[in-house]
């Protein structure tokens, strides 16, 4: 079947740098996606990866090993407004995504 | 208007209640989707509309009707529902086959539904 695992909550502290993995398994891949989702709010595109190898975007980096299934997301100089739940979803063969349930990040101060 | 939008965004319907919610995108997307999300469980795809037409139904009540009258429109009617409908309805447009990384959704606000 397919499947997307990531962790369920994670804590950093305001100013840290947090890492967030995933993991999938799909028929066929067409890419990796991040989404942040601020409660009561709709997910909103972070990033795209198809290829190995870490993508930059500001504060943002997401990562991709094809061959490992295996994603992460790495958020730097954490803000307050980072607080958020993060999505993963791999596309399939079909370019259909599987979705992860999200992951939690609570930022402290 | 920009992007994806829905209206209503908040819901509250009884059981033998009849209503539509609805979706309209402003990004020239031609494929729309339906998601259900419940509190910590995966986004649940309902329907997909490739080109107006629909390519997608993942085992979906038939208490859920979802009509496409153009590639920018999107409704879902309901009729019927139970309480365990209750959920964020959201509604996403991409560009489908279009490659590298064409295919992202962009997602409305979503409707929040609670059926009472």
């Amino acid at each position: 079947g397919q499947n997307i695992d990531q962790p369920t909550e994670m804590t950093a502290t305001e100013g840290a740098i947090v890492q967030i993995n995933c993991t999938y398994q799909t028929s066929g891949f067409n890419g990796l996606f991040w989404y942040q989702q601020h409660a009561g709010e709709a997910p909103t595109f972070l990033s795209y990866n198809v290829l190995d190898g870490l993508e930059e975007k500001g504060r943002f980096s997401s990562f991709l090993s094809r061959s490992k299934g295996y994603s992460y997301l790495l958020l730097k100089e954490l803000q307050m407004k980072d607080s958020a739940s993060y999505l993963c979803a791999a596309m399939d063969s079909n370019y259909q995504l599987i979705w992860g349930a999200g992951t939690k990040l609570i930022i402290k101060p | 208007e920009t992007g994806v939008t829905q209206t209503p965004r908040h819901l509250v319907m009884g059981m033998t209640n009849k209503k539509s919610l609805k979706c309209e995108q402003h990004l020239g997307h031609n494929a729309m989707y339906w998601y259900k999300q419940s509190a910590k469980k995966p986004l649940e795809l309902m329907f997909v509309y490739n080109f107006k037409e629909q390519t997608e139904n993942n085992s979906v009540p038939s208490r859920f009707s979802p009509e496409c009258p153009n590639s920018s429109h999107l409704f879902l009617h309901l009729h019927t529902l139970q309480p365990e409908d209750s959920a964020l309805y959201l509604c996403a447009s991409s560009q489908v086959f279009s490659g590298g990384g064409g295919e992202t959704q962009y997602f409305g606000p979503g409707t929040r539904l609670l059926v009472l």
